[in-house]
């Protein structure tokens, strides 16, 4: 069964270094996500990104997070000058659409960062 | 106003009862959708099922079931017959709108914890 796949599953880095975080969505998605869980709590919405062009970004998603689609497969997430803040599990997702059931998303198993 | 709602922080329950999980939510918007996650104790979210807001029956997947109620928007998940690996947080979800990349927000979670 197809499914999301995310590099690194954990990476350690310190405050002001430049992470990069890895997804390969569903191949015949159209739809990408970026989501984080902090520690202990519920999971929020960073940015969507569709036709090569991100459709909505959170108050989260500042000028530090950048995203990419750099090719046909993967989708990228990058944090320019890590904080301690940014410390959180980061989720990819992917969905065929976005209405009904084929917008659901499928998300991949996650990047746990970690800013020492 | 919180968009979703999950007022049950931990439900405790004895194998093969059945358990429901409480999930209300808030908008104006006549076309959304509601999903239900899972995420066990390793942290992935895996999707379990989708009822969308036009839908006339409530949805059904295996051991789970929305009991959908729109007037009182509410969309609480039954887990029948629950098994020890049922064990994890659940995560009710929803999607507003019809037009690009929707973003899913989240409630804060329930840790349902099955008994042998």
């Amino acid at each position: 069964e197809p499914e999301v796949t995310q590099t690194p599953s954990h990476q350690v880095t310190q405050m002001g270094q430049e992470v990069i975080l890895r997804c390969v969505p569903i191949s015949n998605h159209l739809y990408f996500y970026w989501y984080r869980q902090i520690l202990g709590q519920k999971v929020e919405f960073l940015v969507s990104f569709y036709n090569n062009e991100i459709s909505e970004k959170s108050e989260i998603f500042d000028d530090q997070f950048s995203v990419e689609r750099p090719d046909g497969s993967n989708f990228t997430l990058k944090i320019r000058s890590t904080k301690l803040e940014d410390s959180a599990m980061y989720f990819c997702a992917s969905s065929e659409g976005s209405t009904g059931f084929e917008g659901t998303q499928y998300f991949g198993p996650g990047t746990r960062l970690l800013v020492l | 106003a919180q968009k979703i709602t999950q007022t049950q922080p931990g439900m405790f329950v004895q194998e093969k009862e059945a358990v429901t999980l409480d999930c209300t939510y808030d908008t104006s918007d006549p076309s959304y959708g509601l999903f239900w996650y899972k995420q066990p104790s390793s942290g992935e979210m895996i999707f379990l099922i989708y009822q969308g807001s036009y839908d006339q029956q409530n949805a059904t997947e295996g051991r789970y079931s929305l009991n959908f109620q729109k007037a009182r928007k509410s969309a609480n998940l039954v887990i029948s017959a629950s098994q020890l690996g049922d064990s994890a947080m659940y995560f009710c979800a929803m999607r507003e709108g019809l037009r690009g990349a929707q973003k899913l927000v989240f409630g804060q979670g329930t840790r349902l914890t099955i008994n042998p």
